[in-house]
């Protein structure tokens, strides 16, 4: 079992429609959770970090439930612009800040 | 500032050859990553360092060797490439564990193809 899973997608959204969807994550050690971005054939950017109350950021806003181990992203009034592959990611701050990756969410935003 | 920076933007490769994967950081940042995407899949991590002399293997780092002489430079070595090596590398730094910024940022990445 991978230690963080999403759904590949892709997820078709209309423009100016809500689109959520979930990751999971399997290691209970893990601290931090964050949503990357990443456009097509470029480095992944930070989009925001999800904190235990959850948190919003615009339009963007993320949960993070522990008991069930997922977290949880949701994207309203959908521009094209945010057509992008969204990557799940957890830290274990032990040994380096490592992140583990999800394999990314791919939303396609259409008119 | 100018981030990280990585270079190549691309490369060729033929089986057995041999290269290094410059990256290198202005942002002052005690660690450094090296990871790889293959086509429709997450990052893994191949090496990282949480400082200048220290390295660790991660997930993947069958086939690759590091070095961390400085803070600022953390190049990834290739000695025999293989076609499975094919694949997008990208180089991350962050603040150390323990500081409130734990994002890390990454290089815009070296697309290498092993033929």
């Amino acid at each position: 079992r991978k230690e963080v899973e999403q759904d590949p997608g892709p997820f078709n959204v209309p423009e100016g429609a809500t689109v959520a969807f979930n990751c999971t994550y399997s290691n209970s050690a893990s601290q931090s959770f964050f949503w990357y971005r990443q456009d097509c054939r470029k480095e992944p950017k930070l989009l925001m970090s999800v904190y235990s109350s959850g948190n919003e950021d615009g339009r963007f806003t993320a949960q993070l439930n522990r008991a069930s181990q997922y977290i949880s992203l949701l994207i309203r009034d959908s521009k094209l612009s945010d057509s992008a592959t969204y990557l799940c990611v957890s830290l274990i701050k032990a040994a380096g800040n490592k992140l583990t990756f999800g394999g990314g969410t791919r939303v396609l935003v259409k008119p | 500032n100018a981030g990280v920076t990585q270079t190549p933007k691309f490369r060729i490769l033929k089986i057995g050859q041999s290269m290094t994967l410059q990256c290198t950081q202005d942002m002052n940042h005690n660690y450094m990553y090296w990871y790889r995407q293959d086509p429709g899949m997450g990052l893994k991590l191949i090496y990282y360092s949480v400082g200048a002399g220290i390295t660790d293997k991660g997930e993947v780092p069958n086939g690759y060797n590091v070095s961390r002489s400085t803070t600022e430079d953390f190049p990834l070595r290739l000695e025999l490439a293989a076609p499975s090596q094919t694949s997008v590398y990208f180089c991350a730094s962050s603040y150390p564990a323990g500081v409130l910024k734990e994002t890390q940022y990454f290089g815009p990445g070296t697309r290498l193809l092993v033929l």
